[in-house]
């Protein structure tokens, strides 16, 4: 079955360095564009970043741009989210999901991690 | 403030059909863009639940169906049930901020 499973969250202070990663399996994770989209507590969805199915292209959200890198290792059915200079304002819940669109950036996210938190703290 | 705008809350008792709005703009669903929406449940990841304005992933039951009319898009939900408690999340594109945008969400209560 599709599965997406984040890691790499936890408590940094502002300015730190946070990489995130996520394993996915149970389809070709090469076929698929993926994204990540972060939830700050008590707040609503809000997409960060998305990155084609061969890694060539990405998108970032205007709050992130600059600071927050999207990669992938189609070898490893591995994305990936590093992320510099965090600020408060990036504390949130961030998933990774699964774009349900084969090759395409439909935008639809059929597939989602449960999660993993990052804590930005002064 | 999202660019795509949802009611905050909406409620109905059990067997009503009740509807959430998700007003957008020229630059996004009146642009032509697809609307995709979500259900979340506390602690829990958001779930897929209408994608392409009306098509529904497999296992989502067509209680659920959703509509696009110039810059506003409708989720509408026949039926309701307790089970279908939870924060509900409208998205699509934006062509000036050049990404994917998400509504504010809709919190629904089941009476």
């Amino acid at each position: 079955q599709v599965q997406v499973v984040e890691s790499g969250g936890g408590l940094v202070k502002p300015g730190d360095s946070l990489r995130l990663s996520c394993a996915a399996s149970g389809f070709t994770f090469s076929d698929q564009y993926m994204a990540w989209i972060r939830q700050a507590p008590g707040k609503g969805l809000e997409w960060v970043s998305w990155i084609s199915s061969s890694g060539s292209s990405t998108n970032y959200a205007d709050s992130v741009k600059g600071r927050f890198t999207i990669s992938r290792d189609n070898a490893r059915n591995s994305l990936y989210l590093q992320m510099n200079s965090l600020r408060v304002e990036d504390t949130a819940m961030y998933f990774c999901a699964r774009d349900g669109g084969r090759l395409s950036n439909s935008g639809a996210y059929d597939y989602w991690g449960q999660g993993t938190l990052v804590t930005v703290y002064s | 403030q999202s660019v795509l705008t949802q009611p905050p809350s909406v409620s109905g008792a059990p067997g009503q059909r009740l509807t959430i709005s998700c007003t957008g703009s020229s630059s996004n669903i009146g642009a032509g863009y697809d609307v995709h929406w979500y259900r979340q449940l506390p602690g829990t990841a958001p779930k897929l639940l209408i994608y392409g304005q009306n098509n529904r992933p497999s296992g989502v039951p067509d209680r659920f169906s959703g509509s696009k009319s110039g810059t506003s898009a409708s989720l509408a939900i026949a039926g309701l049930q307790a089970e279908d408690e939870g924060d509900y999340y409208c998205q699509s594109h934006d062509i000036i901020l050049i990404g994917w945008l998400f509504g504010g969400g809709t919190k629904l209560t089941v009476l």
